[in-house]
């Protein structure tokens, strides 16, 4: 049974049209994770939540935005898709932030596309 | 600087031979720990195996054990006996101590051949 689910596994926006993608867990981890992977490159930290302690990283867009209503569910908000924000996005989950053997629990991932 | 590197884009090998995906890493940091995770075409990251940098025995899980080589700074993986489902893309990744997020490599992609 799959732990984090991503919905949609494929989403087509329009170029400047708002998209949501969204994850939930059923891990009740406290920690999840938004990763932007492009073609064939590795996949890039945008932010995480450590419950609803939100972290951005320092490079991330701010065209980019997350929210978590509550433990389960994370949602990836891109207000203005622009062509080069086509990516798999990757959302993943931990149970514990900072030891160095956290092991992160990931999605199937969502293929987004920008037309 | 990079502070993962695979220096191998693809790597090709034979149903049941054993092969060797190359990492090497940089950090200043005593404490951290390596990981490798297994990208199936459906996208979906799967964790392999983890070694912490102080561990004195290399890390194994099954058909997968890590070659971790502190001095060098290097943390190869061996999938030994390789079968057609290990085709994938195959990225190491890096966590350094102090609440650090978890960085990864470019990835090797790993083809399996009848």
């Amino acid at each position: 049974d799959a732990m984090v689910i991503q919905n949609p596994r494929y989403q087509v926006t329009q170029f400047g049209k708002p998209v949501t993608l969204s994850c939930s867990q059923t891990l009740n981890h406290n920690v999840m994770y938004w990763y932007q992977q492009k073609s064939s490159q590795a996949p890039k930290l945008l932010f995480h939540y450590y419950d609803k302690d939100f972290n951005n990283e320092a490079d991330t867009p701010d065209n980019f935005q997350s929210r978590r209503p509550n433990t389960s569910f994370c949602f990836l908000d891109i207000r203005s898709p622009g062509l080069g924000d086509a990516a798999m996005y990757l959302c993943a989950t931990s149970s514990i932030r900072g030891a160095t053997n956290e092991k992160l629990f990931f999605g199937s991932g969502t293929q987004l596309s920008v037309l | 600087a990079q502070k993962i590197t695979q220096t191998q884009p693809g790597m090709f090998v034979q149903e049941k031979e054993a092969v060797t995906l190359d990492c090497t890493y940089d950090t200043s940091d005593q404490s951290y720990g390596l990981f490798w995770y297994k990208q199936p075409s459906s996208g979906e990251m799967i964790f392999l195996i983890y070694q912490g940098s102080y561990d004195e025995q290399n890390a194994t899980e099954g058909r997968y054990s890590l070659n971790f080589q502190k001095a060098r700074k290097s943390a190869n993986l061996v999938i030994s006996a390789s079968q057609l489902g290990d085709s994938a893309m195959y990225f190491c990744a890096m966590r350094e101590g102090g609440y650090s997020t978890l960085t990864f490599g470019k990835g090797t992609m790993l083809l399996v051949s009848p």
